[in-house]
């Protein structure tokens, strides 16, 4: 168990609906990392938060957006959502922005 | 930009033969590598990295990745190989900009069979 918990772990919804994906970090984790896994596009960075605020951004679609929360825990928001965001969505933690990350289960999102 | 390649999609070995899984990056400045590991209906685990120092980095479960810098390679590998070991294994760079986002490889999927 890596401490990461991510909620739900599976999502089945339609196209052009909204869901929020939901990561707890390790506890005294300051850094979360989003990142979405399909099997045309492997394993593609999204964004990531320090301490609530933005610090870096990847791949991330608008129609995708995040946030970190004083708790620390993180959001996903995938809105207006089409076919082709069915993937694996994994959040990822670290203590410090240069030490290992911590993977979650992640949660499996199927737009039909 | 940071990026890792994986140039084989699939790595099959026998129980107990070594097995070495290929990886070569390309960097701006000094590379900080790593590799993770994912089992099926898991999320990704670490299993070692390399920052500075000795070129053959030793990690979890047996693995140990060789640095070299010549031929901008970080190849995983291991002596002997367990059938446990099968899952999919990713290379990873970390990006520019000191964030601590990795870049990862397309990944490569490990068989060993007994």
């Amino acid at each position: 168990d890596s401490g990461v918990t991510q909620t739900p772990k599976h999502l089945i919804t339609a196209t052009g609906q909204r869901v929020t994906l939901r990561c707890s970090p390790r506890s005294g984790d300051l850094s979360v990392y989003w990142y979405q896994q399909s099997l045309d596009q492997g394993l593609q960075f999204l964004i990531q938060y320090y301490n609530g605020e933005e610090r870096a951004k990847g791949n991330i679609l608008e129609r995708f957006s995040a946030q970190q929360f004083p708790d620390l825990h993180s959001e996903l928001n995938l809105s207006s959502l089409e076919l082709g965001d069915s993937a694996l969505y994994f959040c990822a933690s670290s203590a410090q922005p240069n030490e290992k990350l911590f993977f979650g289960s992640g949660t499996q999102l199927s737009v039909l | 930009a940071q990026s890792v390649a994986q140039p084989e999609d699939q790595v099959n070995v026998a129980e107990g033969n070594p097995l070495t899984v290929k990886c070569t990056y390309s960097v701006s400045g000094n590379p900080y590598l790593f590799w993770y590991v994912q089992y099926p209906n898991r999320g990704l685990q670490f299993l070692l990295k390399y920052i500075t120092g000795d070129n053959l980095v030793k990690g979890s479960y047996g693995f140990e990745a060789e640095f070299n810098k010549s031929q901008t390679s970080f190849h995983l590998k291991k002596p002997s190989a367990l059938v446990s070991d099968s899952a999919l294994y990713f290379c990873a760079v970390r990006g520019t900009g000191n964030t601590g986002k990795l870049i990862f490889g397309q990944g490569t999927t490990l068989q060993v069979k007994p």
